[in-house]
């Protein structure tokens, strides 16, 4: 059973058209992270939540912003989409004290 | 920073037995992580090292040495479903807030 469920799992938007992407856990996990993932590329931290701080990734475009309104939920919105932000997004949870990172399926943005 | 360095690709043999490798550079390192991540799906926990030495699992195995900043992630008995990509991982610093990953190596199992 899936314990770190994002969706939609393909999302096609328009250039500038902004996007929610979603992700919810079971797991209970107090650490949430959203990750970027570009074709062939390493996957690239864009922020974290631990609980219901926020850390934001220094060189993280203003352009992505995030919500966690509970425990089980985070969101991940992209205001105004550029032809560079098609790519994987990835969403992971981490229980406190504890170093593995479960992942979900992840959300495939294309913009056109 | 750090700088985390795998070979790109790989091409291996069905039954055969394939060492993947990975070196970094970063301070503060407190732990390595191989993760296995199949086209279009999200990565998988392998292996966890904070200590030299060699971790077994199964048919996979991990092997961290500190002091070069080199670890490996090794596949025995390799299955055709073991085609994908292979992602190194480090912790920098405490807590896995700062985790930071390799470009990874793809690997194609071959018949």
């Amino acid at each position: 059973d899936a314990m770190v469920i994002q969706n939609p799992r393909y999302q096609v938007t328009q250039f500038g058209k902004p996007v929610t992407l979603s992700c919810s856990q079971t797991l209970n996990h107090n650490v949430m992270y959203w990750y970027q993932q570009k074709s062939s590329q390493a996957p690239k931290l864009l922020f974290h939540y631990y609980d219901k701080d926020f850390n934001n990734e220094a060189d993280t475009p203003d352009n992505f912003q995030s919500r966690r309104p509970n425990t089980s939920f985070c969101f991940l919105d992209i205001r105004s989409p550029g032809l560079g932000d098609a790519a994987m997004y990835l969403c992971a949870t981490r229980s406190a004290g504890a170093n593995v990172l479960t992942f979900g399926a992840g959300s495939r943005l294309t913009v056109l | 920073g750090q700088n985390i360095d795998q070979p790109t690709e790989m091409t291996a043999t069905e039954g055969a037995i394939v060492q993947i490798n990975c070196t970094y550079q970063t301070s503060g390192f407190n732990g390595l992580f191989w993760y296995q991540q199949h086209a279009g799906e999200a990565p998988t926990f392998l292996s966890y090292n904070v200590l030299d030495g060699l971790e077994e699992k199964g048919r996979f195995s991990s092997f961290l040495s500190r002091s070069k900043g080199y670890s490996y992630l090794l596949l025995k008995e390799l299955q055709m479903k073991d085609s994908a990509s292979y992602l190194c991982a480090v912790i920098q610093g405490t807590g896995a807030n700062n985790l930071f990953f390799g470009t990874g190596t793809r690997l194609t199992v071959i018949p």
